[in-house]
């Protein structure tokens, strides 16, 4: 089954710097990665996704770039706030069952 | 507004007694639905695939007579946590799909004394 490793476990920035979490899988089936914002004892909230025919997407301050060939994708934070402060979670999957990356811890520091 | 909702939020039970976590897809039909488990500080690991009108399907390591999972309409999914323990105590958070996006529940606190 898939595995997804997930990097920095945590991560503190000062304000307005960048941050880049990233993560591997291991099942080249996949095709969907999404990464979520999970603030404790609430639902993670969907933040950026891709799909596996695209190689990078932008939203405003968030991007993901999808390598397929290496296995890894990541998660780039510009322009950080301290509102950004969170736990960030990867995903993988080919279907609706979503195999979790370990999280991330972000500070970003005023 | 809410996609999937959960019920209860939070619930206490005493060890020993069985507890159930309802998960509905609201204003659509799921004919699949997932039940996550998170401990404090670690990431949501699956539990189990709850399919509409058949078996659930759980994931290696998760005992099926111990989280019981009934899918019988295709708007709700149950979660029964049977007999259980203080090492129960978790998040458990349900997952569906509409269209292209995979929604969660608010998730449901478990505290078993």
């Amino acid at each position: 089954g898939e595995n997804v490793e997930q990097h920095p476990s945590t991560l503190s920035v000062q304000e307005g710097d960048s941050a880049v979490i990233k993560c591997t899988y291991s099942d080249s089936a996949s095709n969907y990665f999404p990464w979520y914002k999970q603030e404790l004892g609430k639902r993670p909230q969907l933040i950026i996704d891709i799909r596996s025919n695209v190689g990078e997407k932008k939203d405003q301050r968030i991007a993901v770039t999808l390598n397929k060939t290496a296995k890894h994708f990541s998660l780039h934070i510009t322009e950080t706030q301290p509102e950004d402060s969170a736990v960030y979670f990867c995903a993988a999957t080919d279907t609706d069952k979503l195999i979790f990356g370990t999280g991330t811890r972000l500070q970003v520091f005023p | 507004g809410a996609v999937v909702s959960q019920h209860p939020s939070w619930v206490i039970c005493k060890s020993g007694t069985s507890v159930k976590i309802e998960c509905r897809s609201l204003d659509f039909q799921a004919t699949t639905m997932f039940w996550y488990r998170q401990f404090p500080k670690q990431s949501l690991m699956l539990m189990a695939t709850s399919n509409e009108g058949s078996k659930a399907t759980y994931e290696q390591g998760v005992e099926k007579d111990k989280f019981l999972i009934n899918h019988a309409s295709l708007t709700l999914s149950t979660l029964t946590v049977t007999s259980a323990h203080p090492e129960d105590s978790s998040f458990y958070i349900c997952s569906a799909r509409r269209g292209s996006t995979i929604y969660f529940g608010e998730g449901s606190w478990l505290t078993v004394v």
